[in-house]
């Protein structure tokens, strides 16, 4: 059974600086996994997706990262900014049956200006 | 504008009275599901679609149905809805398969409350 982690559960950095989310996943059987952003009490908002033959995506401040030999990506947020304060989630594909997303429990950060 | 849409966005209802969340997407999506969101659980799947008329259970499917009966279509259906389905909810669907544009759409969430 596939499960997904997420370290640390709680982030919070002054803005401006560059950080790190990690995802680290246990079956590496998977088609894709994307990152998604979540404001409190609202919807799911993708961020990026990486195909399993990928190993980083990029949009404006934000790079994934994907190595999936090793079970982990990671977003890399540049230069952040008070309205990047979110949860951040990342979620995981399977390449075979039921083809539903596992997601970590996520990450929320906290940008304080 | 490619996007999941969701009715109603909020929700409260009394114990037992039979509601229905519809879910709507316009991107000719094959895949569609339900997710749940619960404070220290996370999101997990209620029930899934594959496609028109193929429907199975997802990891919580207890007190829910659906039906596929249109591609851009999936409701939810909570026949007896009890408090432990106080919940937000969310649909998604996604292309099967492999490559560029298989990334899975969000609606916007639906915040059930059952008293």
């Amino acid at each position: 059974k596939q499960e997904v982690t997420q370290i640390p559960a709680a982030l919070s950095v002054p803005e401006g600086e560059n950080l790190v989310l990690n995802c680290s996943f246990t079956d590496s059987a998977i088609y894709n996994l994307q990152w998604f952003r979540q404001d409190p009490g609202k919807g799911l908002t993708s961020l990026l997706l990486i195909q399993s033959s990928q190993r980083e995506q990029t949009s404006g401040r934000l790079n994934a990262s994907l190595d999936k030999s090793s079970g982990r990506s990671t977003l890399y947020i540049a230069a952040s900014q008070p309205g990047d304060s979110a949860t951040y989630l990342c979620a995981v594909r399977p390449n075979f049956g039921n083809e539903k997303l596992t997601f970590g429990t996520g990450t929320r950060l906290t940008i304080i200006p | 504008e490619a996007q999941v849409t969701q009715n109603p966005r909020y929700l409260i209802t009394v114990t037992g009275k039979k509601l229905t969340v519809t879910c709507s997407q316009n991107m000719n999506h094959e895949y569609m599901s339900w997710y749940r969101q619960d404070p220290g659980l996370g999101l997990r799947q209620i029930y899934y679609s594959m496609n028109v008329e193929v429907t199975d259970k997802g990891d919580v499917p207890e007190g829910y149905k659906v039906s596929r009966k249109e591609k851009r279509n999936f409701p939810l259906i909570l026949e007896s809805p009890s408090p432990n389905q106080t919940s937000l909810y969310f649909c998604a669907s996604n292309l099967l398969g492999q490559g560029a544009g298989t990334e899975a759409f969000f609606g916007q969430g639906t915040r059930l409350t059952v008293v």
